[in-house]
């Protein structure tokens, strides 16, 4: 079965520099989310969208955004980047019922893009 | 074995028997639960879920019990296996489209 795509799987980068992180969700799925995993940590929420709009907003500092496009897929951009901003970061997608249907749909990850600040 | 979840980040059981793995939840408000499996380097796996309105949900080899009285998750291991080596995070949310808002992992380890 198809699985969530990330790219690249791996990045470093020098400090200030800018960073572009993609997600492809499994096919149909139109819900994105991003989380942001650092080193012996759990993962912790970042940002989600459903069909193109944001849905829901973690803690995510003020130097990331990011969008979801027409075909689904999901772009987070890191800019004036830190040290501290080293981490996996990892995308999930879910296919979000309609309203009056069962809450909250599973979320399957993808494996993650490894960022490396310097 | 059994871990008390958060108290104690490591569990090692011996190849073959049960593994038990607890988890106290937070918000009163969560309406679904999931474990998820993570292996070194790799993203979390999804394992099993299990909504507020049940108690306990089977899959293979795998049972998930829910306490909601007392915000408690736990999921059963049957003849833990080399290749359940990993760390299992405990998940809960609310509401559809919802974030996750996971718990601290245990790691769990494997005795020949």
């Amino acid at each position: 079965a198809a699985g969530v795509i990330q790219s690249p799987r791996h990045l470093i980068k020098e400090k200030r520099e800018t960073a572009t992180l993609k997600c492809y969700p499994i096919p149909r799925h139109d819900t994105v989310y991003w989380y942001q995993q650092g080193p012996g940590q759990d993962p912790q929420f970042l940002i989600s969208f459903y069909e193109k709009m944001q849905s829901d907003k973690g803690s995510i500092p003020d130097r990331f955004s990011a969008q979801q496009f027409s075909d689904y897929h999901s772009e987070l951009n890191m800019s004036s980047l830190e040290l501290g901003d080293s981490a996996l970061y990892f995308c999930a997608s879910s296919f979000t019922r309609l309203a009056g249907g069962p809450s909250t749909d599973t979320q399957y990850f993808g494996p993650g893009t490894r960022l490396t600040v310097l | 074995g059994e871990s008390v979840g958060l108290h104690l980040p490591t569990l090692s059981v011996q190849e073959g028997d049960n593994s038990i793995i607890n988890c106290a939840y937070s918000n009163s408000a969560s309406d679904y639960f999931i474990w998820y499996k993570q292996e070194s380097g790799k993203g979390p796996q999804f394992i099993i879920d299990i909504r507020s309105n049940m108690d306990k949900r089977q899959g293979q080899r795998v049972t998930v019990l829910l306490n909601k009285t007392v915000k408690h998750l736990s999921l059963q291991i049957a003849a833990t296996q080399p290749g359940d080596s990993a760390v299992y995070f405990c998940a809960e949310s609310y509401s559809s489209a919802s974030k996750i808002i996971f718990g601290s992992g245990t790691r769990l380890s494997i005795r020949p």
